[in-house]
């Protein structure tokens, strides 16, 4: 089963509105959780990431997440997006393998910002 | 600016023709990756090196061939390669292969297109 999951695949927003971006995550033996942008042309760059206490995440580019266990899930928030934010997220954990962690990433929810 | 760097930017290469992926990281990082990224496709963990040792393989064909001369420079081979291999290929590091809190730092990629 997949580690972290994206539900939507593409996400409209216009310029000025808020944002959130969903990420499910199931059972695993890290609560560790990242999100990461990727913008055209170019690599993922890291946003936040939760590894535990406050459950309210501040990131770069004014995004936040909230990790909520009772939900499983770890969603992507903006107050206000500029156009700017048009990219692919991802979100992502590490999923253990053997005595190890792999880093493993959501299939991604593409942003469109319309003006 | 990244400290990951990727070269080249853009490849194009005939099924028979041999090539190499270059990525150089300046983070003193001891654990570097290459991922595949395909259109609609999740990202697809290919090797990870953690201090100049390969530590994963993930199923990948013998046509990609992963090189880690030391722990700043990783390379990926490419001989006889399909259409299907057309991607972006993503080079990353971490402090530290194995830690399920260190988060990845990407370079920008290699645009492949396989004629």
């Amino acid at each position: 089963a997949q580690s972290v999951t994206q539900p939507d695949i593409h996400i409209t927003v216009s310029e000025g509105a808020s944002l959130e971006l969903r990420c499910n995550y199931s059972y695993g033996a890290t609560p560790y959780l990242f999100w990461y942008v990727q913008s055209p042309g170019q690599g993922l760059q890291l946003l936040l990431k939760y590894f535990s206490g406050d459950t309210l995440v501040q990131g770069i580019k004014g995004f936040e997440a909230e990790f909520k266990r009772s939900q499983s899930s770890f969603n992507l928030r903006k107050p206000s997006v500029h156009w700017s934010d048009a990219a692919e997220y991802f979100c992502a954990r590490p999923d253990q393998s053997g005595g190890s962690y792999i880093p493993t990433f959501g299939r991604g929810t593409s942003l469109i910002v319309h003006p | 600016e990244t400290g990951v760097t990727q070269t080249p930017r853009h490849l194009v290469m005939g099924m028979t023709n041999k090539k190499s992926l270059k990525c150089e990281q300046h983070l003193g990082h001891n654990a570097m990756y290459w991922y595949k990224q395909s259109a609609k496709k999740p990202l697809e963990l290919m090797f990870v090196y953690s201090l100049e040792e390969r530590v994963e393989n993930n199923s990948v064909p013998s046509r990609f061939s992963p090189e880690c001369p030391n722990s700043s420079h990783l390379f990926l081979h490419l001989h006889t390669l399909q259409p299907e291999d057309s991607a972006l290929y993503l080079c990353a590091s971490s402090q530290d292969f194995g830690d399920s809190g260190s988060p990845l730092h990407f370079g920008n990629g290699t645009r492949l297109t396989v004629t």
